[in-house]
């Protein structure tokens, strides 16, 4: 089992569509990221946060340290939001990042 | 407003050749990471520099070497390709070894045949 599990794996929405992914994880961690990589490979941090509830534009991300689960919200999706979204918690016996295998989003107009 | 540079940006190589990928980053970053991602894994940790003059594996280091040549540069080595080493490469940088945002290049994609 991996430590750090998304879900789904695959999602397809229509335009403007309330999105969310999910991630759980299994170690103890000092803070969850959230990227995003587009076609092409490029990778964007998105969010880092080790409680509570992030805001950036239509993303957010939430954290529930106690169920070790985390969502990444997208309100009013676009075809611009499709990308991989990957979750990454820091801690646990490493004291590194551990990646989750990513979400891949298509958002069709 | 270069961030993260990383050298080439394609390569296919033959089973037993030996390669450097090259990266760099601008924002004065202590902490430099490679990471291969490999279809239906996450990210792995090759190597990492916790700050200029240190080095230390990651997850999966069998059969790279890396160099961190300054406080710029951090490059991995292929001594002796084996088509397991296809993938795709990131490199990284975060300002610190901590819990910060890590900032990603545009990765190498390597093929071994």
């Amino acid at each position: 089992k991996n430590e750090v599990e998304q879900s789904p794996q695959n999602l397809t929405a229509q335009e403007g569509e309330f999105i969310t992914i999910n991630c759980s994880y299994s170690v103890g961690i000092s803070a969850l990221h959230w990227l995003q990589q587009h076609p092409g490979g490029g990778i964007v941090s998105l969010f880092m946060l080790s409680s509570g509830k992030k805001k950036h534009g239509r993303l957010i991300a939430t954290i529930n340290i106690q169920e070790k689960h985390s969502s990444l919200h997208i309100t009013a999706s676009h075809p611009r939001d499709s990308a991989v979204y990957i979750c990454a918690a820091y801690g646990g016996a490493t004291n590194k990042l551990i990646f989750g295998t990513g979400t891949l989003l298509a958002v069709q107009p | 407003n270069a961030g993260v540079t990383q050298t080439p940006k394609f390569q296919v190589l033959k089973t037993g050749q030996s390669m450097t990928l090259q990266c760099a980053q601008d924002m004065n970053h202590n902490s430099m990471y490679w990471y291969r991602q490999d279809p239906g894994m996450g990210l792995r940790l090759i190597y990492y520099s916790a700050s200029e003059g240190t080095t230390d594996k990651g997850e999966v280091p069998n059969g790279y070497n890396v160099s961190r040549l300054n406080k710029r540069e951090f490059s991995l080595r292929l001594e002796s390709a084996a088509p397991s080493q296809t993938s795709v490469y990131f490199c990284a940088s975060s300002e610190w070894h901590s819990n910060q945002p890590q900032h990603f290049g545009d990765g190498t994609r390597l093929s071994i045949l």
